[in-house]
């Protein structure tokens, strides 16, 4: 079965440098998440979609910045990066649907290894 | 801010015992959803639990939701070497506009050894 696809896998940048994290849902998924990781860390929400609109927002820097797209694809996009923003970024899908189509489960994507030097 | 907390945070078993895994949160939650992570790998779902569900079982995995105590719990049955991982539990809220927001706990690091 299809899963959630995340690109670039792995990701250094330099301090102050810019970073365009991508997502691509499971198909027919219409609910795209994303998750800050740091080492040793539990997951981190950080902001989701639904219908491509933003539903909810979590511990985001005012320095990044997300959008889902007519394909329901998402990007991160990540500015004036920070030693501490180093971390495993994740990016999760769900259904929402319509009545009786909905899962509230969500599936992960590997995630995109970033490191700031 | 952390929801959720579990306990232990290390377990170290042998090949074929039982590993009990507990988690506590504090607000209301419309579900909670077990996940398993192998070292800095990604996040594999286990099972969903809804708040008006008090046991499920998937295999050799079993969970209980206790809502009056806020607690839920992950038992796996003849564990396996290969179910050295870490282990989270995290605490699912609707959203109003759309979708459901998981906070994660803290996550237990389970060892079995053969």
């Amino acid at each position: 079965a299809a899963g959630v696809i995340q690109s670039p896998r792995h990701l250094i940048k330099e301090k102050r440098e810019t970073a365009t994290l991508k997502c691509y849902p499971i198909p027919r998924h219409d609910t795209v998440y994303w998750y800050q990781q740091g080492p040793g860390q539990d997951p981190q929400f950080l902001i989701s979609f639904y219908e491509k609109m933003q539903s909810d927002k979590g511990s985001i820097p005012d320095r990044f910045s997300a959008q889902q797209f007519s394909d329901y694809h998402s990007e991160l996009n990540m500015s004036s990066l920070e030693l501490g923003d180093s971390a495993l970024y994740f990016c999760a899908s769900s259904l929402v649907g319509t009545s009786g189509a909905t899962t509230d489960t969500q599936y992960f994507g590997p995630g995109t290894r970033l490191t700031v030097l | 801010s952390q929801q959720g907390e579990e306990d232990p945070q290390a377990l170290s078993i042998q090949e074929g015992e039982n590993a009990t895994m507990n988690c506590s949160y504090k607000t209301s939650i419309n579900n909670l959803q077990w996940y398993r992570q192998n070292s800095g790998r990604g996040l594999v779902h286990l099972i969903l639990i809804r708040s008006n569900e008090r046991e499920k079982h998937s295999g050799r995995l079993r969970v209980t939701l206790d809502t009056s105590k806020k607690s839920s719990s992950l038992l796996i049955t003849a564990s396996r070497a290969a179910d050295t991982a870490s282990y989270f539990c995290a605490t699912g809220f609707i959203l109003t506009g759309g979708g459901n927001k998981l906070t994660f706990g803290t996550g237990t690091q389970l060892k079995v050894e053969l």
